[in-house]
């Protein structure tokens, strides 16, 4: 059926770096994404979201990326910091309802 | 302004049994989302409460329902409790639902025996 994946399960990026986590979609139905970042023990907390009438959207240190044309999102963060440590999920708006992809977690390496 | 509350944090039951978890919405929030989470199966939609109704529900058996009161608290039970209901449960609010952004709460840790 229609869901909203991810490309890797866990990444591991250099302090410092940039971070670059990717999603896949596969209803182009979908207008609306957003993306979670979940640290141990907590809740998902929003990062950014971005409508479909976007290609590029930035926050803080954040950008997100939409491919309509190959239903890909991404998020990359600028600087990779220690508490950027979690598992980051890509979730679009579907019906009013959120539809969660698995997660990948976020490895920051010192 | 506090966050997204939740009650109990975590909980042990036992096959058959019943249970009530509750959720405190940020404060002039009226829609309330209910959400599980496992490892195999990630985070899934349980259903959405606004103004007291349910407004949207996911794909889960009748055994889960929820309610929520005039001021915006909502709980959700699970009746006749399987081991594969073990699982986090969260809650998040948000304004009125639909493109709103959504405020988790930490959960409660449901492990049933």
């Amino acid at each position: 059926g229609e869901s909203v994946g991810l490309h890797l399960p866990t990444l591991s990026v250099q302090e410092g770096d940039n971070s670059i986590i990717n999603c896949a979609y596969s209803n182009s139905a979908s207008d609306y994404f957003i993306w979670y970042k979940q640290e141990s023990g907590k809740g998902p907390q929003f990062i950014i979201d971005i409508r479909s009438n976007m290609d590029k959207r930035q926050g803080q240190r954040v950008t997100v990326l939409l491919n309509k044309t190959v239903k890909h999102l991404s998020l990359q963060i600028a600087a990779t910091q220690p508490g950027d440590s979690a598992v980051y999920f890509c979730a679009e708006n579907r019906d009013d309802k959120i539809i969660f992809g698995k997660g990948t977690r976020l490895h920051i390496l010192p | 302004k506090a966050g997204v509350t939740q009650t109990p944090r975590y909980l042990i039951k036992t096959r058959g049994q019943q249970v009530t978890l509750s959720c405190s919405p940020i404060s002039g929030h009226r829609s309330v989302s209910w959400y599980q989470q496992t490892p195999g199966q990630g985070l899934q939609f349980l259903f959405e409460y606004f103004s007291e109704t349910q407004r949207n529900k996911g794909n889960f058996p009748g055994r889960f329902s929820g309610r929520q009161f005039s001021n915006s608290r909502s709980e959700m039970n699970v009746s006749t409790l399987e081991l594969g209901d073990s699982a986090l449960y969260l809650c998040a609010s948000s304004l009125s639902g639909g493109l709103d952004t959504q405020y988790f709460g930490p959960g409660t840790r449901l492990t049933v025996l």
